[in-house]
């Protein structure tokens, strides 16, 4: 079973801090990660791709990507109260026949952001 | 807006009737997706097409389920005799035909079974 695993939280920070998100993959073949942003009610929101280790910055957020570790991360700088969704991981990974075509997604985390 | 559409965005409907939802893609993107998301969880796989063909679809996809997308084009998903355990939000998204499977999302359906 692929699986993707983030923290659930809720995840509290003041507006104006910084916040981190976390995500664990278990499909060492994967290439493609993102981070989707989901309002309550609302649908997924595609917010960051990443493909190569290292960071990836588009003006307040961050993601940060280790193959070796299987692991990606989020950093929302200067967090802001419309910041507060949560965010999902998502992980394109291969089916039996070798096509990578799917999204695996992790449960989200919820953010909250404080005034 | 030439994003992805999705119709009805709301269903409520009675244990045992069937369903249709119809999802439009954005225009170039030859790759579509549906998913099933339930409260607190991820968006959970349901099936993808290529252009015209069902390339793969989810073991957890029972017979009562089925999609089709006749024209390469729009998409619909149809779930037959339907269940309290379907009520969800149906979601469908669509990627440009490249190696990269950065998907966007219509603004689903939500579909309620009393």
């Amino acid at each position: 079973q692929k699986e993707v695993e983030q923290n659930s939280g809720p995840l509290s920070v003041p507006e104006g801090a910084i916040a981190s998100l976390n995500c664990t993959y278990s499909d060492r073949g994967s290439q493609s990660f993102f981070w989707y942003r989901q309002y309550s009610g609302k649908s997924p929101e595609l917010i960051m791709s990443i493909y190569s280790n290292g960071d990836k910055e588009d003006g307040r957020f961050t993601a940060q990507l280790n193959k070796a570790s299987q692991y990606v991360s989020l950093l929302i700088r200067d967090s802001q109260p419309s910041d507060s969704a949560t965010y999902l991981c998502a992980v394109n990974t291969y089916n039996s026949g070798g096509s990578n075509y799917k999204l695996t997604f992790g449960k989200g985390t919820l953010l909250t952001v404080n005034p | 807006d030439t994003g992805v559409s999705q119709d009805p965005r709301h269903k409520i409907t009675k244990r045992g009737q069937n369903v249709t939802f119809r999802c439009d893609p954005i225009s170039e993107h030859n790759r579509l997706y549906w998913y099933r998301q339930t409260l607190g969880q991820g968006p959970e796989f349901l099936t993808y097409f290529q252009n015209e063909a069902q390339l793969e679809k989810s073991r957890l996809l029972s017979d009562r389920f089925s999609a089709e997308r006749p024209k390469g084009s729009f998409s619909t998903l149809e779930i037959q005799r339907t269940e309290q355990g379907d009520s969800a939000m149906y979601l469908c998204a669509s990627s440009p035909i490249t190696g990269i499977t950065e998907a966007f999302f219509g603004q689903g359906t939500r579909l309620t079974v009393v």
